[in-house]
């Protein structure tokens, strides 16, 4: 199995400004994914991270608004630019198991915009 | 592309009875198929999962069985308890070396005593 650490747990941030979110995995692996569960509803992928190369979005995510880094084979960033109210919401990474039969969570983060 | 059809909630049961959360799903090829799970204040878990069909994952007293023929993945547990108050995920992933993972809408559980 895998271990994910993310953090910050939970963060209260004004509009306008940006939140870069940490998701550190105790092994190597080759993909790291990131999605958002807006408040009440089901967890949406905003897109793939893969060391090396530009991360892969999905349709509705864009990079100006959500710039994601992957530096290494354990690490991601997911940043949330000029943020609003809209982007209040839990954000998690994952991360596949080896084999790939399944993905292991971080905690998640708690942003609320105001 | 890919989708999770899950039972809508919430759903409201009391301690010992039987519960059946039902999922079914449109994929392209032979998905893997997962619950998740997301107890108050925490993160995401992986309950069960079944990777061909007429696998059954089981965990904790829940189950569920990969049924191609009906594209299916209902969660079932013989005796709820308190504790199981929470809300379950039905999610697949594609099996084409794209681990990403396609979710249901959630269901609250909530049992009461």
């Amino acid at each position: 199995s895998a271990v994910i650490s993310q953090k910050p747990s939970r963060d209260i941030c004004q509009r306008g400004t940006s939140l870069t979110i940490q998701c550190q995995v105790d092994s190597q692996v080759t993909m790291m994914f990131w999605y958002r569960q807006q408040p009440g509803q089901s967890l949406t992928l905003i897109a793939t991270a893969n060391q090396g190369s530009e991360a892969t979005y999905e349709s509705g995510f864009v990079i100006d608004k959500f710039p994601i880094s992957r530096p290494n084979l354990t690490f991601s960033t997911l940043t949330v630019s000029n943020m609003s109210p809209e982007d209040s919401s839990i954000y998690l990474c994952s991360a596949p198991s080896e084999g790939d039969t399944e993905a292991f969570f971080g905690q998640g983060t708690r942003l609320t915009v105001v | 592309g890919d989708s999770v059809t899950q039972m809508e909630g919430p759903v409201t049961l009391s301690e010992e009875a039987f519960l059946t959360i039902n999922c079914t799903y449109t994929a392209t090829g032979y998905p893997s198929l997962f619950w998740y799970v997301q107890y108050p204040g925490e993160g995401l878990q992986l309950l069960l999962k079944a990777t061909k069909a007429d696998d059954k994952g089981s965990n904790k007293g829940f189950e569920a069985t990969y049924r191609k023929e009906t594209t299916s993945f209902h969660l079932e547990k013989g005796s709820v308890q308190v504790s199981d108050s929470a809300v379950y995920f039905c999610a697949l992933s594609d099996n084409f070396g794209n681990e990403k993972l396609t979710f249901g809408t959630g269901t609250r559980l909530t049992i009461i005593p």
